[in-house]
């Protein structure tokens, strides 16, 4: 069964410390992971989206690793502010090849907390 | 602001009843997603169209349908609702000309049933 598990289930940390979530997918065929920022009671956000041959991509503080081997990716929050409190929500799309749709599969999400 | 819109905000009904969530995507995106979050939940794909053809379905109950219309607005149709349809419904739009395509949700109508 396809399947994205994210963790920790959530997380407190002090304003201007990194952190770093991470995210474990059984998808396949796999085509591309996303991480989405959401905020309580508002639409998610994209943040990053890499696939297969993606390593690595950053979108300002934020800074996301894909491992397509061990199936792992990670976001890596860089000098937490305050407005970085959100659920973040990890995304694998599996490859459905025809007319390249793609099914996303979402993960539960990590809710980080910023403390000032 | 994704430049996709929801109505209406909030919505609070009885179980039995049938509601319409309406959603304009942005200018230019041929696709819209429905998706369903419940409280505490991840979010659950539940249809996609595109250009005004159905093009996957995800958990979409029986219960529920959705189109979407020349203009390329879509609308949610939720039927003989039940306490366990209370839950945020987004809707996201997309280009779709490539893959991977970025969505840009809107912010969701809040459904209540009571």
């Amino acid at each position: 069964k396809n399947q994205v598990e994210q963790s920790p289930q959530s997380l407190i940390i002090l304003e201007g410390k990194n952190c770093t979530l991470q995210c474990n997918y059984t998808v396949s065929p796999f085509s591309n992971l996303r991480w989405y920022k959401q905020d309580t009671g508002r639409g998610p956000v994209s943040l990053t989206i890499m696939t297969f041959s993606e390593n690595t991509k950053s979108n300002g503080r934020y800074t996301a690793t894909l491992d397509a081997d061990t199936k792992q990716s990670s976001l890596h929050i860089t000098a937490s502010q305050l407005s970085d409190s959100a659920s973040y929500i990890c995304v694998v799309s599996e490859d459905l090849g025809s007319g390249g749709y793609n099914k996303l599969i979402f993960g539960a999400g990590t809710r980080l907390a910023v403390h000032p | 602001d994704s430049g996709v819109t929801q109505t209406p905000k909030h919505l609070i009904t009885a179980t039995g009843q049938r509601v319409t969530l309406r959603c304009s995507p942005r200018s230019g995106d041929l696709s819209v997603y429905w998706y369903q979050q419940s409280l505490d939940q991840g979010l659950q794909f539940l249809i996609q169209y595109y250009n005004g053809e159905e093009r996957a379905k995800g958990n979409i109950l029986e219960r529920f349908s959705a189109q979407q219309f020349p203009d390329l607005h879509s609308e949610l149709n939720l039927s003989s609702l039940e306490l366990g349809d209370s839950a945020l419904y987004f809707c996201a739009s997309s280009v779709d000309r490539q893959v991977p395509d970025t969505q840009y949700f809107g912010p969701g109508t809040r459904l209540t049933v009571l």
